[in-house]
Parts: C-alpha cells; sequence; structure tokens
C-alpha cells in the first residue's frame, strides 16, 4: 500500500531519443508526485511533480504523464542528451513530510 | 550550486568517534530534514523538523542525534558508530509542509566509518 514501484532499473538511450521512466503505486491518499533528477555526487534536484488532478505536466523536454484510475505516471525525456545521464527516482506524497521513494532508475544516453 | 550547503562533504571516523554533520539554508525555509542514502538506493528520512521542532523520527538509533539551533542550521551529532552507518547523509529543506512545497536537497556528506 505504501510502495511505489519503478521501472526499469536501467535504461539506455540513443542521443536525440526518448527515455522513459514507468512508476505505478497503490495508495489513493498520495496527492503529490515529484521526480527528482541525482548525478553521481550530488544530492537529488527536483525535475518536475505533478497532482493527481492534472494529466499531463511539461516543462521543456521533460513531460510526466499521469493517469490516475491506472495510479500510474511516467517521466518522459525528448531529445535525450548526455547530459540527461543521471538516475531518476520517482516519489509520492504520503503525508506532509513524507515522501514514499521508488527504487531508482540509472538512465545512460549514448553519444 | 545547490542552496543547501553541507559540511563536510567527507567524513571518515572510527566506531568510537563523536563527530556531527551540519546543514544550512537561507531561503527562509521552516522545514529541514534528514536523509541517508545507501548506494543505488532512495534516500531514506531519518529526522524532521519544522520550525525547529523534531516532528519527526523515523525509529532512528540513538547513536544519531540531530539539533536545531535556528531556522537556518541543521546539524547531525554523530556517536559510537556502525560500520553499517557508512552512506551518504542528505539534508533537505522545504518552504513548509503543505502540498506542492518541494524538498531541495543538499550535495551530501560522504560518511565512512572504519
Amino acid at each position: 500500500q505504501q510502495q511505489v514501484k519503478q521501472s526499469p532499473q536501467s535504461l539506455i538511450v540513443q542521443k536525440g531519443g526518448i527515455s522513459i521512466i514507468n512508476c505505478a503505486y497503490e495508495n489513493t491518499a498520495f496527492d503529490y508526485f515529484p521526480w527528482y533528477q541525482q548525478f553521481p555526487g550530488k544530492g537529488p534536484a527536483l525535475l518536475i511533480a505533478i497532482r493527481p488532478d492534472v494529466s499531463e505536466k511539461k516543462e521543456g523536454r521533460f513531460t510526466i504523464s499521469f493517469n490516475k484510475s491506472a495510479k500510474q505516471f511516467s517521466l518522459h525525456i525528448m531529445d535525450s542528451q548526455p547530459g540527461d545521464s543521471a538516475t531518476y527516482f520517482c516519489a509520492a506524497r504520503k503525508s506532509n513530510y513524507q515522501l514514499i521513494w521508488g527504487a531508482g532508475t540509472k538512465l545512460i544516453i549514448k553519444p | 550550486d545547490t542552496e543547501v550547503t553541507q559540511t563536510p562533504k567527507h567524513l571518515v571516523m572510527g566506531m568510537t568517534n563523536k563527530k556531527s554533520l551540519k546543514c544550512e539554508q537561507h531561503m527562509g525555509h521552516r522545514a529541514m530534514y534528514w536523509y541517508k542514502q545507501k548506494a543505488k538506493k532512495p534516500p531514506e528520512l531519518m529526522f524532521v523538523y519544522s520550525y525547529e521542532k523534531l516532528s519527526i523520527n523515523e525509529s532512528v538509533p540513538s547513536r544519531f542525534s540531530p539539533e536545531c539551533p535556528n531556522s537556518s542550521l541543521l546539524n547531525l551529532h554523530l556517536h559510537a558508530l556502525q560500520p553499517e552507518d557508512s552512506a551518504l547523509y542528505l539534508c533537505a529543506s522545504s518552504q513548509g509542509i503543505g502540498l506542492g512545497q518541494p524538498q531541495h536537497f543538499g550535495d551530501g556528506t560522504r560518511l565512512s566509518i572504519l
């Protein structure tokens, strides 16, 4: 009930391609879904976030698609670049303080 | 550069040592967090301070002792740690605790216990 399941664990995409990372959840009380990007040796940085009353949010090359009925959400990175190579975490807000995190996806963009 | 500053960046200590990790933010945020992150894993919440008061302690062993001296500073005091405590310790802050107020992370302290 409290888990967020993230897939794939790792992903290799050619430069210019579309990277897609998926997350699924069970708890319908989750009310905020952020994506974090983490480079080696750095802390996670908020990339983009969505609320469940919105089906899609786009910021530059990054888009979150949200399917409330399926309890799934995904991150799409258009025109993927080598600089996008990082670990991506989805998360869901459980309460005022607590995020439930996905296991992470290591993304490699090949030049 | 991140707006949440953590020092030191790296720390090596023995199991009998006492050390402290420091975190500072000047964004006027009123909630501050400590997380522990093991390699290839997501961050795990340890403590939350809201308005300088401890709000959440996620069943963390007493060898970790948090302190919030003021609204900009957060410390984590370490004593008698175990080798399994080796990890990246992340500090985060948020403007408040309401919906849509994201957590901003520092770059962490890489802690190694000998």
